[in-house]
């Protein structure tokens, strides 16, 4: 299993970006992927998750609802995150993540069994 | 301010055995999973536990990990001095419909 993060870089307040992330060594559209962010010098905070398959569920933490926006296209075995009106908290190491995630009775489970190496987003002006 | 309760850092010897908890709540680690990540400086997370206390292929029997109604502990034992990184629990939280983490915790020797 190998995920490569991609589309990291300097924006200016209110600014977007998008970010990628191409999997291979697993058969990506069977699984849910998300994205994780770790600002400097602080712990992992979840940002996102989309369902495997079509992706017809995705979650989102409320600071960032409204602004990202995540999606995959199988056929590239890529996951994607939109980011809009970006803000200087949102400065981060962004990781994706293949989510063993499950949902059941509306409630889920899973856990994150591999991780891309990270791309790193700097909101500043 | 996290949801999971972490010690921001736990000390022991070398060949001794370290515990990390992570306190939760009824709609998280009270009701879901609980997963282990360890991360070295300037690394991705890796996965350590999952479920509880299930180790990936590849993760020595030196971890282990437990759950009683709203906690949950990893313990390490033989300590080595490669094992000095932090470690972060996570879980789904059904209120939040999100997975939540920990704060982290440094592990160091003495």
């Amino acid at each position: 299993v190998q995920l490569l993060d991609s589309g990291g870089g300097l924006v200016q307040p209110g600014g977007s970006l998008r970010l990628s992330c191409a999997g291979s060594g697993f058969t990506f559209n069977s699984y849910a992927m998300g994205w994780v962010r770790q600002a400097p010098g602080k712990g992992l905070e979840w940002v996102s998750t989309i369902s495997g398959g079509s992706g017809g569920s995705t979650y989102y933490t409320d600071s960032v609802k409204g602004r990202f926006t995540i999606s995959r296209d199988n056929s590239k075995n890529t996951l994607y995150l939109q980011m809009d009106s970006l803000r200087v908290e949102d400065t981060a190491v962004y990781y994706c993540a293949k989510d063993r995630l499950y949902c059941s009775g509306g409630n889920c489970n899973g856990y994150l069994d591999y991780w891309g190496q990270g791309t790193l987003v700097t909101v500043s002006s | 301010q996290s949801v999971l309760t972490q010690p921001p850092s736990v000390s022991a010897a070398p060949g001794q055995m370290a515990t990390i908890s992570c306190s939760g709540s009824s709609s998280n680690i009270g009701k879901n999973y609980v997963s282990w990540y360890q991360q070295f400086p300037g690394t991705a997370p890796k996965l350590l536990i999952y479920e509880n206390n299930k180790r990936p292929s590849g993760i020595p029997d030196r971890f282990s990990g437990s759950k009683s109604a709203t906690s949950a502990t990893l313990g390490i034992t033989g300590l080595q001095t490669g094992d000095e990184a932090d470690y972060y629990c996570g879980t789904w939280d059904s209120s939040l419909s999100g997975v939540v983490f920990g704060g982290g915790t440094k592990l160091t020797d003495l």
